[in-house]
């Protein structure tokens, strides 16, 4: 069974930081990896997805994770924080056939401060 | 194009009253998915609809929970009896079959008093 660990319930950075927020996974088969970003009473939205290929995936927003397998980590950096970045941030995981449920993480809700 | 919708967005109901939550996919999405998030946790998988029929519901917490989905299109979720702990955001995503992303709906809060 999958499973997804977000260190850090909050985050808090300076506008114009770098931005890291922090997910391992427990899959006992290649896993699919995404990141989601939920603002105040939205939806979640997809920031982006590692499925195959490079490990280093690009998303929406400047956003980027690399998937590491010897860590089973994917950890979501932003080189540099805007306020409009202040939001829920959701690492998730399904198994590599598709069409699964995703389990999701706790969530890391992140602050960007003036 | 239109999105995932749920209605409605938020419900306040008595404990031990009947609730149905509505989920409209985006056109042509066959696979359907129902995720319940409390507050301060990441959703929680309850039913996945592949078509008509659903292909998974063990995230279902007990039998006062069904969901239906009778022409592979909207879905409607409904809770019996509901009880206080059933408060939560009841999230609905679609995606297309064999495709992995899932696109969310704003959710539905609902509020058991």
């Amino acid at each position: 069974a999958q499973s997804v660990t977000q260190l850090g319930s909050h985050v808090s950075v300076s506008e114009g930081a770098l931005v890291l927020l922090r997910c391992n996974y427990s899959s006992s088969v290649p896993p699919y990896l995404f990141w989601y970003v939920q603002y105040p009473n939205q939806g979640l939205q997809l920031l982006l997805k590692y499925t195959t290929g490079a490990t280093l995936v690009k998303g929406i927003n400047g956003f980027e994770a690399e998937f590491k397998k010897s860590e089973t980590s994917f950890h979501l950096t932003k080189p540099s924080a805007h306020m409009s970045d202040a939001a829920e941030y959701f690492c998730a995981v399904i198994h590599y056939s598709g069409n699964t449920p995703l389990v999701f993480g706790k969530g890391t809700r992140l602050s960007v401060i003036a | 194009g239109a999105g995932v919708s749920q209605t409605p967005s938020n419900k306040v109901t008595e404990k031990g009253k009947y609730v149905e939550l509505r989920c409209d996919p985006i056109s042509g999405h066959t696979a359907l998915y129902w995720y319940r998030q409390s507050l301060g946790q990441g959703p929680e998988f309850l039913i996945y609809f592949q078509g008509t029929g659903a292909a998974d519901d063990s995230g279902l917490p007990n039998d006062r929970f069904f969901a239906v989905r009778p022409e592979g299109s909207v879905s409607t979720l409904k809770i019996q009896r509901t009880e206080r702990g059933d408060s939560a955001v009841y999230l609905c995503a679609s995606s297309f079959k064999r495709d992995n992303e899932q696109f969310f709906g704003p959710g539905t809060r609902l509020t058991v008093l």
